[in-house]
Parts: C-alpha cells; structure tokens; sequence
C-alpha cells in the first residue's frame, strides 16, 4: 500500500517557468512533510519542509502548498532553473512517535534551457 | 557539518553472493538507517538503528542482515543476492528518533547482480 504518492512521475518544463509537483497521502496522523532533493550519483538532500498546522511555506523560489482537508500538497517551484533537474522526493512523518519517513515514489523534473 | 561515506560506490555481484555495504557517519547521530531505492518506487526503509546496539527492522528486511557496530558506523548485509537485481543502497543518519529531525543521506552504493 502506497501511503504517500507523487504526480506526475516526470515532469518537463522550460526554463522561467512554473514547475508544479503534487503529493498526497493516506494516513491522518502525518504531521510533517519534508520534501527531498536527488541529483544523479547524490543522496536526497532535505530542499524544504512544511508542518500540518500552515497552508504555506516558502523559501525562495520554493513554495509548498498543503491542504490538511484533502491530504494534498503540493511544491511550486517558481522560475524554474536548468540546476533545479532533479529528483524530488515527498516525505511525510507522524511525529512524537518516531522519526520514520514514508517516501513518495518521486517526481523526476526536466528544466529545458 | 558532517558526512556520511558509504563504500563501496559501486557493487558488482554474482547471484546467491552475500554482499557487505557499509556506511560511516560523522555527525555523532544516534540513529542510522539503510534505504533501498528503486526506480520508480521511491525509498523503502530496510533496517535502522535508534542507538548504537539497537537493530530494527523496516519493510523491506527480508534477504538482509544489518549490524551496528558502532555509533558511527552501520553495515549492511545482502544475504543472497538475486540475479538481475540493480538497486541503489542509501545510508542515512539522524540526531533524534522521538521528536523529528532532519534525516542526511550518503551517496549511495549502487549494486548490480550478474
């Protein structure tokens, strides 16, 4: 059972562009979404995070978007850079019990120059 | 700052071989992890250790063995390898279990079975 899960799986966009990754999840008790960077040959690399209780976080170019109601989010990546092709993961924890993240399948993203 | 090494960077194996990774972390973290990621699915959580001498297992155990044989180090074990079988092995370390924290990630060892 697939408990967090990504859209679309690869993701091309032009540079300057908005590039949308959406994620969402099944169990109610997540709290806490950190979404994750992978650039070919590296590990994932924590981008930004977000916390059930806001709607909103941004840093810099990247923003996410969460919708508790819907067990949605999202991350808008703004102006987007041919440096920002990458993996990128959604994760989603139940804290106050343990640190053990459940892993979307990923969104593999494309910036064309 | 720190760093997690993991070695080795590339495995090349014969099927039913028992293979050994290991990872090394510099960060004084309590708990460690091995994640198996495939293309398309995603990272699925194998083994981890909440402190030195604690083994847990994660989903996808079956076909491992992992041994913690110090804070700073964490091995794992492919008990049989499978034939075709290409996967990449991340190793991640954290400094809290109970209340969350960032979990950083080696680079990978990529395994390939002949």
């Amino acid at each position: 059972q697939q408990q967090v899960r990504q859209s679309p799986q690869s993701l091309t966009v032009w540079e300057g562009e908005t590039a949308i990754l959406n994620c969402s999840y099944e169990n109610s008790a997540f709290d806490y979404f950190p979404w994750y960077q992978q650039f070919p040959g590296e590990g994932p690399a924590l981008l930004i995070a977000i916390r059930s209780v806001s709607d909103k976080k941004e840093d810099g170019r990247f923003t996410i978007f969460f919708n508790k109601r819907e067990k949605k989010l999202s991350l808008h990546i703004t102006d987007s850079q041919p440096g920002d092709s990458a993996t990128y993961f959604c994760a989603a924890v139940a804290t106050g019990g343990n640190n053990k993240l459940t892993f979307g399948q990923g969104t593999i993203l494309s910036v064309i120059p | 700052g720190g760093i997690i090494t993991q070695t080795p960077k590339f495995l090349i194996g014969q099927e039913g071989q028992k293979l050994t990774l290991k990872c090394q972390q510099n960060f004084n973290h309590d708990t460690m992890y091995w994640y198996r990621q495939d293309s398309g699915k995603g990272l699925r959580l194998i083994y981890y250790s909440i402190t030195e001498n604690d083994l847990q297992k994660g989903d996808l155990s079956e076909g491992y063995d992992a041994s913690r044989e110090k804070k700073s180090s964490f091995s794992l074990t492919v008990t049989s390898a499978q034939k075709n079988e290409m996967a990449v092995f991340l190793c991640a370390s954290c400094r809290d279990w109970v209340n969350y924290a960032e979990q950083f990630f080696g680079p990978g060892t990529r395994l390939t079975v002949l």
